[in-house]
């Protein structure tokens, strides 16, 4: 059974940073990419973060691109997201997908975790 | 501000049927595979469609799902009470080189 499991949320002040990590189990870890989504409370999905199989490719939403990093870890099959100056914008649930990929871009999201929740607060 | 535009809400009664659109353009729904998502209340996303029109395992074909030119849509036949959820069509962009989400839509069972 493919499983997914996101830790490392918080509440942060504005400026702060957060690392999230992301547990894969139940399925060959390094044949598949992975993605970060985010849910802001009562909002709608927005993809924030993409990584290919062996972390060579990487790719990231414009609203978190300079501030976060994705990163991954087969040998340990984990997915993290380092998450550096912070705003009260990036309070959400954060999740993690598998993803598959056709011609080198996301195709879709076949498993998600249930999320890890991000506050950024004053 | 999501490039892909659902409606807010459908509704039906049980038992009939509701159709969901996505609309985009040609960077992304008219040259990219459409999936689509499925929210509970209080749960993660599940994928619902994959490919425009395939369903994975375990997914009834109550749901189905087709694409034309820039847009999409979802279909739900033989509506339950189970199927009250937000739903959420996604694809590639490829001019902003980011998977995109619609901005979901709410099925109510009535």
């Amino acid at each position: 059974e493919v499983q997914l499991v996101e830790s490392g949320g918080g509440v942060v002040r504005p400026g702060e940073s957060l690392r999230l990590s992301c547990g894969a189990s139940g399925f060959t870890f390094d044949d598949y990419g992975m993605t970060w989504v985010r849910q802001a409370p009562g909002k709608g999905l927005e993809w924030v973060s993409g990584i290919n199989w062996n972390g060579a490719s990487t790719t990231y939403a414009e609203s978190v691109k300079g501030r976060f990093t994705i990163s991954r870890d087969n040998a340990k099959k984990s997915l993290y997201l380092q998450m550096n100056s912070l705003r009260a914008e990036d309070t959400a649930l954060y999740y993690c997908a598998r993803n598959t990929m056709i011609r080198g871009v996301i195709n879709y999201l076949d498993y998600w975790g249930q999320g890890t929740l991000v506050t950024v607060s004053s | 501000q999501s490039v892909l535009t659902q409606p807010p809400s459908v509704s039906a009664a049980p038992g009939q049927k509701v159709t969901i659109s996505c609309s985009g353009s040609s960077s992304n729904i008219g040259n990219n595979y459409v999936s689509w998502y499925q929210q509970l209340p209080g749960t993660a996303p599940k994928l619902l469609i994959y490919d425009n029109t395939k369903r994975p395992s375990g997914i009834p074909d109550r749901f189905s799902g087709s694409k034309s030119g820039t847009s999409a849509t979802l279909g739900i036949t033989g509506l339950q009470t189970g199927d009250e959820a937000d739903y959420y069509c996604g694809t590639w962009d490829s001019s902003l080189s980011a998977e995109v989400f619609g901005t979901g839509s709410k099925v109510t069972v009535l």
